[in-house]
């Protein structure tokens, strides 16, 4: 069975905080891929980014960072030097190469900025 | 290209009514989902077809039905609407192949309120 665990419900931070958003994710498959989906306040969802399980290196864009750990099954988001307009609420998703399209979402982390 | 495209955005049902949500791709994607989105849950896996005359059920396929008869086209139908079948609703579609394999393209969604 496929699973992904957004522990954190809720965040608020403080403009130019640096902040972490949380990803656990279960899979029997040894090949998988691991999303990251942004859905501002407007409601569309907004792709950030995809890792496939075989490239664990570090990933950063600009003020967003990804870090990918397979030993302890995570997939974690970091911000740098928050903005409002980052307020939204980000998705981890999970697909298994068994599971052809069925890609399986967290119940998400609703992150607000302060200014 | 339009996109994923759904219609209608808004609707109103009253318990035990019918009807038929639309969604379709331009991308000559294989793939298809349909999503609903309720508060703290994150987005729910209905049905899925990666292909056309192929389809299967995600996580909460009850009250629901789809087909796929073309590529583009993948409709969900709500057999008898109950209260609990208010939501937001998210088509999306995706290929396995090319530089963004697997990557979720998502439609404006669909709010269904059901009385």
């Amino acid at each position: 069975a496929q699973k992904v665990t957004q522990a954190q419900t809720e965040i608020s931070v403080v403009e130019k905080e640096d902040v972490t958003l949380d990803c656990v994710y279960e899979t029997r498959d040894t090949t998988y891929y691991l999303f990251w989906y942004k859905q501002p306040p407007s409601g569309e969802l907004v792709f950030l980014i995809r890792r496939n399980s075989f490239d664990e290196q570090n990933e950063i864009s600009g003020r967003y960072s990804w870090n990918f750990q397979k030993s302890t099954s995570s997939f974690n988001f970091t911000i740098t030097a928050s903005q409002v307009v980052d307020s939204a609420v980000y998705f981890c998703a999970l697909l298994g190469y068994s599971s052809a399209s069925k890609i399986i979402f967290g119940s998400g982390t609703r992150l607000s900025i302060r200014p | 290209n339009a996109g994923v495209t759904q219609t209608p955005k808004f609707q109103v049902l009253k318990t035990g009514q019918s009807m038929t949500l639309q969604c379709a791709q331009d991308m000559n994607h294989e793939y298809m989902s349909w999503y609903r989105q309720d508060p703290g849950m994150g987005l729910r896996l209905i049905h899925y077809s990666v292909g056309a005359g192929i389809t299967d059920q995600g996580e909460v396929p009850n009250g629901y039905n789809v087909s796929r008869s073309t590529t583009e086209d993948f409709p969900l139908r709500l057999l008898s609407a109950a209260p609990s079948q208010t939501s937001v609703y998210f088509c999306a579609s995706s290929s396995p192949g090319g530089s963004s394999s697997y990557e979720q393209y998502f439609g404006p969604g669909t709010r269904l309120t059901v009385t």
